[in-house]
């Protein structure tokens, strides 16, 4: 059965510091994983999309690893702002249904001043 | 671009009773997908199509929910009878076929039914 774990399930920290969000998948095959933003009262946007053959990809403050013989993901953010506390969404595209895609319950950062 | 328009943003309704989620899916897109999402379940995927054809209704929790299509442009997500567990944010995406076709999110519909 294809699935996204995400951990942590919460996250509590300090403005400025740095964090890590993990997500560990199943999906295969496999052919993308992307890390969506999703603001309170508000649809998910994407942050950043992986492929098989990427290790690593940066938007801005926000940068995504992928080990795809593990099939581990991380989201990495630094130096935090109050606009970072938002759910972090890993999703994963792939399996037999080529249209489907896999959606990991999301971690909740909250970024306090 | 005004991105994916969905309607209403809010909707209260008593068991029993019809209700009708729309959206209008980004101009040019070809994929358009239904979610649903709850506190306890997260994100879950309902329906998508493609071309305006249901590919994918596995996520259709029972024969209250139907979806339709009818042209490139609409969609509805209807739930009739409703019931308290059908309370949720319903989101409806679309995205452009390819390799990396991103979903776009609209702003979603809070459905509570009392």
């Amino acid at each position: 059965k294809n699935q996204v774990e995400q951990s942590p399930q919460s996250l509590i920290i300090l403005e400025g510091k740095n964090c890590t969000l993990q997500c560990n998948y199943t999906v295969s095959p496999f052919s993308n994983l992307r890390w969506y933003k999703q603001d309170t009262g508000r649809g998910p946007v994407s942050l950043t999309i992986m492929t098989f053959s990427e290790n690593t990809k940066s938007n801005g403050r926000y940068t995504a690893t992928l080990d795809a013989d593990t099939k581990q993901s991380s989201l990495h953010i630094t130096a935090s702002q109050l606009s970072d506390s938002a759910s972090y969404i890993c999703v994963v595209r792939g399996g037999t249904n080529a249209g489907k895609s896999t959606f990991g319950d999301g971690t909740t950062l909250t970024v306090k001043p | 671009d005004a991105g994916v328009i969905q309607s209403p943003r809010h909707e209260v309704t008593e068991m029993g009773q019809e209700v009708t989620l729309r959206c209008k899916p980004i101009s040019g897109h070809d994929y358009l997908f239904w979610y649903r999402q709850t506190m306890m379940r997260g994100l879950e995927l309902l329906i998508y199509f493609n071309n305006n054809v249901p590919i994918d209704d596995s996520g259709m929790p029972e024969d209250r929910f139907s979806a339709k299509m009818p042209n490139a442009s609409f969609s509805t997500l209807k739930i009739q009878p409703s019931e308290p567990r059908d309370s949720a944010v319903y989101f409806c995406a679309s995205s452009l076929s390819g390799r990396y076709n991103e979903q776009f999110f609209g702003p979603g519909t809070r459905l509570t039914v009392l």
